[in-house]
């Protein structure tokens, strides 16, 4: 069975530091991947998604970016985080078979202080 | 700019009632539709998906869709407590999400 792994879990960051968050899903292969922030009691927002290594789409510009360097590997990352930044961060895979269907990593709790 | 608009809510029902939960969308070419719980604090987990118009149902969760008036919609049966929870709509595609609604269950 596919499972997905994001860490870490929780995180407290000064406004101005670096950030790096890893996603990695086991039990299949070629998936699509996504990255959302959900805000405090706001909706998903889709940061970026990614059909294969290297290829990266960005759904909204911001002080974010993503890299997909392994077929079943993505990262979040930022140069200087903000803190409007601070939120739940969500990664997600589907399979080419059914890329409509998602599913949801455990997410990562970032705090910007 | 595309939408995915629910009940607001927060919703309350009585253990053992019917729960109602609502979802409007505004591209008419969207073809899936997903609902998604999300217990607080936790990442959400896929309930259901529908396609086609009409209902489908597992368990005590009915989806309901109907493309002509772009309304999907999600029925609880015999509501429980652990049934409390944020239930988010999404359309596929894109992937458009709600925001929402919290829903609670009274004992």
């Amino acid at each position: 069975s596919q499972t997905i792994h994001q860490w870490p879990a929780t995180l407290v960051q000064p406004v101005g530091s670096p950030l790096s968050l890893e996603c990695t899903v086991e039990g299949t292969s070629n998936p699509n991947l996504y990255w959302y922030r959900q805000a405090a009691g706001r909706g998903l927002q889709l940061l970026f998604y990614s059909v294969g290594i290297g290829q990266i789409s960005s759904e909204v510009p911001q002080n974010l970016s993503a890299s997909r360097p392994q077929d079943r590997q993505f990262i979040l990352s930022s140069k200087k985080l903000l803190l409007s930044d601070s939120g739940f961060y969500l990664c997600a895979w589907s399979s080419l078979a059914y890329a409509d269907t998602q599913y949801f990593g455990p997410g990562t709790r970032l705090t910007v202080l | 700019q595309k939408e995915v608009e629910q009940n607001s809510g927060p919703l309350s029902v009585p253990e053992g009632a019917i729960a109602s939960l609502n979802c409007t969308y505004s591209d008419r070419g969207s073809q899936s539709f997903f609902w998604y719980r999300q217990y607080s604090g936790k990442s959400p987990e896929l309930i259901m998906s529908i396609y086609s118009n009409g209902d489908k149902e597992d368990g005590r969760f009915t989806a309901q869709l109907n493309k002509a008036s772009q309304y999907v919609s999600l029925l609880i049966r015999d509501s429980q407590p652990s049934d409390s929870a944020t239930y988010l709509c999404a359309v596929g595609g894109q992937f458009y999400f709600g925001t929402g609604t919290s829903l609670t269950v009274i004992p």
